[in-house]
């Protein structure tokens, strides 16, 4: 059964360092999305993707934030400069239509010290 | 703005006794409903969800959930719980229309089950 994969599965940042999420997503899909979760908190919607650009951010996506589909199967999430409060569980999940349902990854918990 | 309340944070059931997990929802329109499970350290697996049709939608693992318009819910249920369901479970809300489907997760239930 095709699956969304993440990697790494954790990633440990200095404050201040930029990290690159990576994710596969299903390989006939067409939208993707990046949430989070930070610990003991509920799953909080970041940004959506589709045709190559930026559907919809939430408030949390600020310019710190960046998306990017550079070849025909990776989806990254860029965080420019790691602060403390961006550590979380970061997920992300495609979809193969607006309507279908969004299937997730098993997640990248990020640490940033 | 779409919102979903789980009002219970915290159940604990005993295995093969019934479940019942809550949800409420807020939006403007017919939405698009979920249940999702995380299990610990794990990513969310979609147990089922309810788009039009038959308000009572069956799901993996045994699980439904009934939406019911009139009181904004989609509560899930199921009638024997068993061990390997002590997990954590999230009711999300996603729109009908739009560029791109966000969902709206609520807090979360997480449900332990004792022997």
């Amino acid at each position: 059964e095709p699956e969304v994969t993440q990697t790494p599965s954790h990633q440990v940042t200095q404050m201040g360092q930029e990290v690159i999420l990576r994710c596969v997503p299903i390989s006939n899909h067409l939208y993707f999305y990046w949430y989070r979760q930070i610990l003991g908190q509920k799953v909080e919607f970041l940004v959506s993707f589709y045709n190559n650009e930026i559907s919809e951010k939430s408030e949390i996506f600020d310019d710190q934030f960046s998306v990017e589909r550079p070849d025909g199967s990776n989806f990254t999430l860029k965080i420019r400069s790691t602060k403390l409060e961006d550590s979380a569980m970061y997920f992300c999940a495609s979809s193969g239509g607006i309507m279908n349902e969004q299937f997730f990854g098993p997640g990248t918990r990020l640490t940033v010290l | 703005a779409q919102s979903v309340t789980q009002p219970d944070i915290h159940i604990t059931v005993s295995e093969g006794a019934s479940l019942e997990l809550r949800c409420n929802y807020s939006y403007g329109a017919t939405p698009y409903l979920f249940w999702y499970v995380q299990s610990p350290g794990q990513g969310l697996q979609l147990l089922l969800k309810y788009f039009s049709g038959d308000t009572l939608v069956q799901g993996i693992k045994g699980f439904e959930a009934e939406f019911k318009r009139s009181q904004s819910s989609f509560n899930l249920r199921k009638p024997s719980v068993h061990w390997s369901d002590a997990a954590e479970y999230f009711c999300a809300v996603g729109p009908l229309t739009g560029t791109a489907s966000k969902l709206t997760f609520g807090t979360g239930t997480r449900l332990q089950v004792t022997l």
